[in-house]
This record gives C-alpha cells, structure tokens and sequence, in this order.
C-alpha cells in the first residue's frame, strides 16, 4: 500500500492565486521530497525537508513538514500557468534507503 | 553538466518478449533507483541499487532484476512481458541518500 497519500487529488486556480496541497504518510521518515511531473514524462525535483526540518522556502514554494501529524504541506504562491502539472510527495524510510513511496499525486490546473 | 539519461524513450513490445531499459546517472552519483508508473498513479519503486549491490526491491515479481555496472550505469530487465507490464518507466539518481533527480523515463508499451 502506497504511504504518501495527496490531497486534493485535484485542484483548479486562476493565475496569480495561491495553491495549496498536503500529503500524509504512515511511518518515520529521514526525508520528505516533492516533485512535479509535466504532461505525464519529465520529474522535476521541487525540495527537499528533512524530519528535523518544519519549513522551507524555494522561491515561490514553501512547504512545511508536521512529524507528529506526518503531514506536509506545500504551498505555491502567486500560481502561473507554467505551473500546471501534477505534484507528488515522496518519502523515504529511516534506513536511509532510496525505495521512495509516492502517492497519487495532485493534479494542478492554473487557468490563464 | 548532463542529468539522468534513459534509453530508448518509446518501446513497443510483443507480449512475451524481453526489455531491456537503460539509464545513466548524474556523473558523481552512486545510486540508481528504478520506479513503475502506470497511467494515473503515482510511480511505485521496483529496485534500488548502490555501489553495484542491490539495496532494495519492491513488490515486483521475479520477471523483473536489473543490475549496476562499475560506472554506475544501470540496466532494468523484464521478462515474459504482460499486458500490464506497459507502464512510464522512470530511473532515479542520487549519492545514496537525500535528493534524488530522474530520468525522462521510458514510456513501454506491450501489445
């Protein structure tokens, strides 16, 4: 069973607003990471957030990780059609291994 | 400086047939992942591999192995291909821990 789990499964904005996902998970981690991925091929990597780590910023991205809720969240601001793609957490397990467990991801539209 | 390369990036196959998919990491980096992803989900791990040894494999049956060479380069084989086998099959890169970067991956096809 998959352990990161998106919410929504999808979300339609206007150019400018902000957009919002979460995902949750069911067991420790090391690390937390979200990535894009366009028109179903290219994975882009967005950032990482450590399990000692609460927020984090990159450019128009802050995402912030609650351990005790095992929940992320992460946050785009003032949104650009360029931006429409579908967004994945991924988590990985306290063996430091690298067997990331995605969830179904966030379908973002950014209408014009 | 070239990110993480994979080969062929269509394949049609025959069920039954054999694939071979390749991938190349980011110079510098010792670890390659392999991930399945069928239309619609999220991509599901199938083997990870480190200084050329195995360090994880998921829920993947035995149809499936794959191997690193010495310039860590790496190889995902299938066997006996299904139906259900066509999937975006992606290849991820990392020093072993931390930020991982893929591939464009390889769309497979079995008709």
């Amino acid at each position: 069973s998959q352990q990161g789990e998106e919410d929504p499964q999808a979300l339609s904005i206007q150019e400018g607003e902000n957009a919002t996902m979460n995902c949750s998970y069911k067991t420790s981690i090391n690390n937390l990471q979200w990535y894009r991925q366009n028109s179903g091929r290219g994975f882009v990597h967005l950032i990482l957030i450590r399990s000692n780590e609460r927020e984090k910023h990159s450019g128009r991205l802050r995402v912030t990780l609650d351990t005790s809720k095992k929940s992320s969240s992460l946050l785009i601001t003032a949104s650009r059609a360029a931006d429409t793609a579908s967004y994945f957490c991924a988590t990985d397990g306290r063996n430091y291994g690298q067997n990331f467990v995605f969830g179904p991801g966030t379908r973002l539209s950014v209408l014009p | 400086d070239a990110g993480v390369t994979q080969s062929p990036t269509h394949l049609i196959k025959t069920r039954g047939q054999h694939v071979t998919l390749r991938c190349s990491p980011i110079s510098g980096h010792k670890s390659v992942s392999w991930y399945q992803q069928v239309l619609g989900q999220g991509p599901q791990f199938i083997f990870q591999y480190y200084e050329k040894e195995e360090r994880g494999r998921g829920n993947f049956p035995d149809r499936f192995s794959a191997r690193q060479f010495p310039n860590y380069s790496s190889e995902l084989n299938v066997n006996a291909l299904l139906l259900g086998d066509s999937a975006l099959y992606l290849c991820a890169s990392s020093t072993g821990s931390g930020e991982a970067f893929f591939g464009q991956g390889t769309r497979l096809t079995v008709v």
